[in-house]
């Protein structure tokens, strides 16, 4: 079964960074695209960022284009949400998800997903 | 304000079929496939309906999808308490260039 389990969450002050990860198992994780989507407490989901299976192809949401970075590490099977300026709007727990699909971007889903990280942006 | 848009909250007794709204434009639902996403209290989300009717496995036979022109349509027949939960739809947008997804429905079984 396959499993995505995210870290790297916590408390950070506005303005600051963080980088949350997200460790992949149980599938071929270099022929796959992923996602992270995140949930503001109380709120809906919200696309951030996905990512192509080579890592050549990124997109982001205008929330956090030119603050936030997708990037993974093939050999380690492992995908980052690089958060730099955070604001208090992006507190919010954090998904990471596989992509299932095909015709990158348009035709992909979200097929799993992890339990979530979440980040505090407060001072 | 979400760029798809659900109904807040829908509801039904057991047994019962109930059918929940998503509703997108050209740019989203119109021209790219819709999947659905079943959210149980205090868990991540679960694919429920991908490629606007194809089911995963796993998951029953009471949940179906279908899409026309710019709306989609996620549909529960014999409704469980189980089945009490958030249900959100999504789609790519090609103008906003990413996915988009509706508000969420919450679900209660009466």
């Amino acid at each position: 079964e396959v499993q995505l389990v995210e870290s790297g969450g916590g408390l950070v002050q506005p303005g600051g960074s963080l980088r949350l990860s997200c460790a992949a198992s149980e599938f071929t994780f270099s022929s796959y695209a992923m996602s992270w989507v995140r949930q503001a407490p109380g709120k809906g989901l919200e696309w951030v960022s996905s990512i192509s299976a080579s890592g050549r192809s990124t997109y982001y949401a205008d929330s956090v284009k030119g603050r936030f970075t997708i990037s993974r590490d093939n050999s380690k099977n492992t995908l980052y949400l690089q958060m730099n300026s955070l604001r208090g709007e992006d507190t919010a727990v954090y998904y990471c998800a596989k992509l299932g699909g095909s015709g990158w971007p348009r035709g992909y889903y979200f097929d799993y997903w992890g339990q979530g990280t979440l980040v505090t942006v407060s001072s | 304000q979400s760029v798809l848009t659900q109904p807040p909250s829908a509801s039904g007794t057991p047994g019962q079929r109930v059918t929940i709204s998503c509703s997108g434009s050209s740019s989203n639902i119109g021209s790219n496939t819709v999947s659905w996403y079943q959210q149980l209290p205090g868990t991540a989300p679960k694919l429920l309906i991908y490629s606007n009717n194809q089911r995963p496995s796993g998951v029953p036979e009471r949940f179906s999808g279908s899409k026309s022109g710019t709306s989609a349509s996620l549909a529960i027949s014999g409704l469980q308490s189980e089945d009490e939960a958030d249900y959100y739809c999504a789609a790519w947008d090609d103008s906003l260039n990413g996915v988009v997804f509706g508000g969420g429905t919450k679900l209660t079984v009466l």
